[in-house]
């Protein structure tokens, strides 16, 4: 299988500070990745999917100017939480797609936000 | 709206049991169902079902898909500690390749 990782692993931010976690592929050109966050407990919920080179589709209720999605190339995004608050604090995962069935999750970056 | 449902949301079972895991959905252009497990850190992939009836083993894990009825089940038989995880399935869409998860089943096995 290919080899995902998301950096950082874990940060912890301030209130109101921006954080960008990159998704990159060392082996498998992505040409869709799709941006889960996962709460406490709860469930992956999609964010957001982008394209390379489009721009991304935000998911109902995610709001696309605070969550910045760049997907400049097949083997790396970046998600960017501006003006981060507690209540961003979460598990964001990457999963990637490419033009055949195979895709693969990122280890995920857990995010605190103080 | 592309719906999974699954199935007890929590199972606490004591080792050597066996378990059932459920899971429904409800969406448009189904593709295939998938099983994940999930311990403290991104899911990690157990089964792929894409016809029915058509039953996946691996090892004490099996699963089967049942598209009539629109639902799938895992089996886990003599369960061990560590199994103990959180089970999610999640159903992926024809085209978009978007996976809607489940709210998953919290399974805990007791020694």
């Amino acid at each position: 299988g290919a080899v995902v990782s998301q950096h950082p692993s874990w940060v912890i931010c301030k209130s109101g500070t921006s954080v960008k976690i990159e998704c990159r592929s060392l082996d498998f050109q992505a040409t869709t990745m799709f941006w889960y966050r996962q709460f406490p407990k709860q469930s992956l919920m999609l964010m957001a999917t982008s394209n390379e080179g489009s721009k991304a589709t935000y998911e109902q209720g995610v709001e696309k100017d605070k969550f910045l999605i760049n997907h400049a190339s097949l083997t790396l995004s970046t998600l960017t939480v501006t003006s981060a608050h507690p209540e961003d604090s979460s598990f964001y995962i990457c999963r990637l797609t490419g033009t055949s069935d195979e895709q693969y999750f990122g280890p995920g970056t857990r995010l605190t936000v103080t | 709206e592309d719906k999974v449902v699954q199935s007890p949301l929590s199972l606490v079972v004591h080792e050597g049991d066996t378990v059932t895991l459920n899971c429904s959905y409800e969406v448009t252009n189904f593709r295939s169902l998938l099983w994940y497990k999930q311990e403290k850190k991104a899911p990690t992939f157990l089964f792929m079902l894409t016809s029915s009836g058509i039953e996946k083993k691996s090892g004490r894990l099996s699963s089967i898909l049942d598209k009539k009825e629109l639902f799938s089940i895992l089996n886990i038989t003599a369960t061990q500690t560590g199994d103990s995880a959180v089970y999610l399935c999640a159903v992926l869409i024809q085209g978009a390749q978007k996976l809607v998860f489940g709210q998953g089943t919290r399974l805990t096995i007791n020694p």
